[in-house]
């Protein structure tokens, strides 16, 4: 059973360009969850996400941000127009059902660097 | 606001010794309580979790934590340390954030230094 799969691992972008991170949840999660880490700092949760509905986007950015979760394929965080500030390591993490009764658990992350 | 605090950025301990990471959090009602470990470049891996019953809970590679209700707190130990478990540890609580969701808000984390 693969765990949660992230790619691309490293991604560099120049400021101004689109960069795209996906997410292979565990089979039989339907719960998604992405966090970002920056430098010296902890996660900060982004969204959370079943399959083709958004559920809890309080953490996402208002501009330049989207995430989707299709009924096939992975999950997509999306970053438009990359600025400098975006570089940090995004993190997908997935579970079964709610985390009130069960635990997430986390891909490798995608590292993105804006040049 | 609910809220995870972590109290140590950086610990150092020596190989052999024992170790406890601190970890409080701020919630209103009972709390689904995690301890996650990332290596750097790496991802996090879940080391114990905490939904109900028994306070103390025991975890992988020789982990455990106690939930104590009275001092919100649900710290981290490890009788004896080994030079692998370099590393930094996160504190995570499940909070509902509403409209049916619960969502994992973490600490800053606890660097984790072991001298041979």
């Amino acid at each position: 059973n693969a765990g949660v799969m992230q790619n691309p691992r490293h991604l560099v972008r120049r400021r101004g360009q689109e960069a795209r991170l996906r997410c292979s949840p565990m089979k039989g999660h339907s719960h998604v969850y992405w966090y970002r880490q920056l430098p010296e700092e902890g996660l900060k949760f982004m969204v959370y996400l079943q399959k083709e509905n958004i559920i809890d986007e309080s953490g996402m950015p208002k501009e330049r941000f989207s995430a989707e979760f299709p009924k096939e394929g992975p999950s997509i965080l999306r970053i438009q127009q990359v600025v400098r500030g975006d570089s940090a390591a995004y993190f997908c993490a997935s579970s079964p059902r709610l985390l009130s009764g069960t635990e997430a658990f986390f891909g490798q992350g995608t590292r993105l660097t804006v040049v | 606001a609910q809220s995870v605090t972590q109290p140590d950025i950086h610990i150092t301990v020596s190989e052999g010794a024992s170790l406890e990471l601190r970890c409080n959090y701020s919630y209103g009602a009972t709390p689904y309580l995690f301890w996650y470990v990332q290596s750097p470049g790496q991802g996090l891996q879940l080391l114990l979790k905490y939904f109900s019953g028994d306070t103390l809970v025991q975890g992988i590679k020789g982990f455990e934590a106690e939930f104590k209700r009275s001092q919100s707190s649900f710290n981290l130990r490890k009788p004896s340390v080994h030079w692998s478990d370099a590393a930094e540890y996160f504190c995570a609580v499940a909070l509902y954030s509403g409209a049916g969701s619960y969502q994992l808000t973490f600490g800053k984390g606890t660097k984790l230094s072991v001298i041979p």
